[in-house]
């Protein structure tokens, strides 16, 4: 099972930053959160991924809190393009299993 | 750099027939990784091969489901006298040797398998 909980649905409006909440309370030490997403059709699409410190990239910004049980993914200026179901996913550093996707949450960029 | 190639994209069998999926992975990656996504529904881990071994196959299916990643060529997902519930998006998804500690899995554009 998923070790993450994300809302099912948001809207956001187009231009305006999206921001996606994930819940991880029993995310261990060794373990990253990663993001990934999927856009209709298409296979996912890795966002980013952080440990403990805030991280970003050309993409998105992600937020972990200092107790590492909930982080935030930030699309500074959501575009039409950004529709997409957004995946949280826990996973340790160091391993080269599966990735297990929750449901995730299916972000609606409104125009 | 290609990235993950599938094909065919889109393939349609009747039941009782096979079906040959086929993922080259990116330069250099010699790790594959194969998921199914139902419709309407999320993706589901199936089978994790490195060359010739298979590393992982928790989550295919006990009858029917074969894969493999030969020393030449791309991996191959075959599915033997396929019925209507095999009717999904097959992605592959492919990462660096190990050694690479973020693990970031590369995904293909998939294969849409129709059953009729």
């Amino acid at each position: 099972d998923a070790k993450t909980t994300q809302p099912p649905s948001m809207d956001c409006a187009e231009g305006r930053a999206a921001n996606l909440p994930c819940n991880h309370s029993t995310i261990s030490g060794n373990e990253y959160v990663y993001w990934y997403r999927q856009i209709h059709s298409q296979g996912p699409q890795y966002i980013i991924h952080g440990l403990k410190n805030n991280e970003t990239n050309e993409m998105a910004s992600l937020i972990i809190t200092e107790d590492r049980k909930s982080s935030t993914l930030i699309l500074p200026h959501a575009t039409l393009r950004d529709t997409a179901v957004y995946y949280c996913i826990v996973r340790a550093m160091n391993r080269d299993d599966k990735i297990i996707f929750g449901k995730g949450t299916r972000l609606h960029i409104l125009p | 750099n290609a990235g993950v190639m599938q094909n065919p994209r889109h393939l349609v069998r009747r039941r009782g027939q096979e079906a040959r999926l086929r993922c080259s992975p990116m330069k250099g990656h010699s790790h594959v990784y194969w998921y199914r996504q139902l419709p309407e529904e999320g993706l589901k881990f199936m089978v994790y091969l490195q060359k010739e071994n298979i590393i992982d196959e928790s989550g295919m299916p006990k009858e029917r489901f074969s894969a493999e990643f030969p020393k030449e060529g791309p991996s191959i997902l075959r599915i033997q006298q396929v019925v209507r519930g095999d009717s999904a998006a097959y992605f592959c998804a492919s990462s660096p040797s190990s050694g690479d500690p973020y693990n970031e899995q590369f995904f293909g554009p998939g294969t849409r398998l129709t059953v009729l």
